[in-house]
């Protein structure tokens, strides 16, 4: 069964590094997601992308944070400048349409 | 803005028997998709029943079922037959079908359910 798959699944970096998390969607999925759950807290709306462009994004997603989908294959979110708040873990997702997501399994950040 | 409330943070069942997990919600869009997710300890979130809006037949999947109740705005999730591997984290979510939401699930808190043996 296809499914999302995310590298890495947990990266320790030091605060004000950069950091680029990668994700292959779903081959005939044409949209993609990143969320983010801190611990302990709820999944959170990151980004969406379509048509190579971001479709919508929420007010986490500020200028330190980009997405690319550089190679028609991987999507990735880079943080440009890490804080110790971007601690979280991070899902990937695609869908056919804009309902029924597919989660990847998260990528584990841990700021120091 | 959308709001989902899961307000049972821990629930527990014994094994073969029947729990339901409560999610309230708050829209004023008249068309939208309803959720469960699981998250077991592995990490990936996994759907486990979809429940459309316009539906008046509740959604049911072998031993997951929902009880969609729109006017309250209420869709709880019924586990019948429990097993040790529906241990995990469920999260409700809401999706609005405007065709505007390009994918912004709303989750609520989640709930950890237990099975024991």
């Amino acid at each position: 069964e296809p499914e999302v798959t995310q590298t890495p699944s947990h990266q320790v970096t030091q605060m004000g590094q950069e950091v680029i998390l990668r994700c292959v969607p779903i081959s005939n999925h044409l949209y993609f997601y990143w969320y983010r759950q801190i611990l302990g807290q709820k999944v959170e709306f990151l980004v969406s992308f379509y048509n190579n462009e971001i479709s919508e994004k929420s007010e986490i997603f500020d200028d330190q944070f980009s997405v690319e989908r550089p190679d028609g294959s991987n999507f990735t979110l880079k943080i440009r400048s890490t804080k110790l708040e971007d601690s979280a873990m991070y899902f990937c997702a695609s869908s056919e349409w804009t309902g029924e997501l597919f989660f990847g399994e998260g990528s584990r950040l841990t700021v120091l | 803005a959308q709001t989902v409330t899961q307000s049972q943070p821990e629930m527990s069942v014994q094994e073969a028997e029947t729990v339901t997990l409560s999610c309230t919600y708050d829209t004023s869009e008249s068309n939208y998709y309803l959720f469960w997710y699981k998250q077991p300890p592995s990490r990936q979130m996994i759907l486990v029943i979809r429940q459309e809006a316009y539906k008046q037949q509740n959604a049911t999947e072998n031993r997951f079922s929902v009880n969609f109740q729109k006017a309250a705005k209420s869709f709880s999730l019924k586990i019948s037959d429990s097993q040790l591997g529906d241990t995990a984290m469920y999260f409700c979510a809401f999706i609005g079908a405007g065709g505007t939401s390009y994918g912004k699930l709303t989750f609520g808190q989640g709930t950890i359910l237990t099975v024991h043996p």
